[in-house]
């Protein structure tokens, strides 16, 4: 079965750091690009960041650029996102999900990230 | 990027159709044929339903249908069904510097 688990949020204080997990499995993990996508409570989803299948291409979107970073190990079947300098709207549930290039077509159950000022 | 704007809610009854509007600019779902739509129940995780603004994946009902006409992509629903009504989202490819990005999402009601 296609999987993907997320882990790693919490409660974190306003400028704090927080590193998510996701482990994959089921398929063939360093032949995909993955992403993070979040969703503020109540609000829709929010692109946050993407990463290449050999992570020669990284992206961001504008909101976390300079503070989150983006990664992947193949040998472990698992992609991170390196969140510093947390801000209250940093408080979201954070997916990871698979990249078909023509849309996301696997995700995770998601983490909740939840920062307290 | 500004995200793509969606109606923010859209009601129908069962058995009629409705459509979701998605429209971006020539930067994004103008320019790009990568739009695709998600599906979203309370509390669950996003469902994607059409890529390449008109196809299916397997296990998608044929209910569900896409279309894009220069930068507004749409979502057609027949036939409604009580467990259709969740949020919908479309997303567009936006470029490699950015690479996506959604609109604000429709909460659709069947009546």
């Amino acid at each position: 079965e296609v999987q993907l688990v997320e882990s790693g949020g919490g409660l974190v204080q306003s400028g704090g750091s927080l590193r998510l997990s996701c482990a994959a499995s089921g398929f063939t993990f360093s032949t995909y690009g993955m992403n993070w996508v979040r969703q503020a409570p109540g609000k829709g989803l929010e692109w946050v960041s993407y990463i290449s299948s050999i992570s020669s291409i990284i992206n961001y979107a504008d909101s976390v650029k300079g503070r989150f970073t983006i990664s992947r190990d193949n040998a472990k079947n698992s992609l991170y996102l390196q969140m510093n300098s947390l801000r209250d709207e940093d408080t979201a549930v954070y997916y990871c999900a698979r990249d078909q290039f023509y849309g996301l077509d696997v995700w995770g159950q998601g983490t909740t990230v939840t920062v307290s000022s | 990027q500004s995200a793509l704007t969606q109606p923010a809610s859209v009601s129908g009854s069962l058995g009629q159709s409705i459509t979701i509007s998605c429209t971006g600019t020539s930067s994004d779902v103008g320019s790009y044929h990568l739009v695709s739509w998600y599906q979203q129940h309370p509390g669950k995780v996003p469902k994607l339903m059409i890529y390449e603004g008109s196809k299916r994946p397997s296990g998608v009902s044929n209910r569900f249908s896409g279309s894009k006409s220069g930068n507004t992509a749409s979502l057609t629903i027949s036939g409604l069904q009580a467990e259709d009504e969740a949020d919908y989202y479309c997303c567009s490819y936006v470029g490699s510097n950015i690479f996506w990005v959604f609109g604000g999402g429709s909460k659709l009601t069947v009546l």
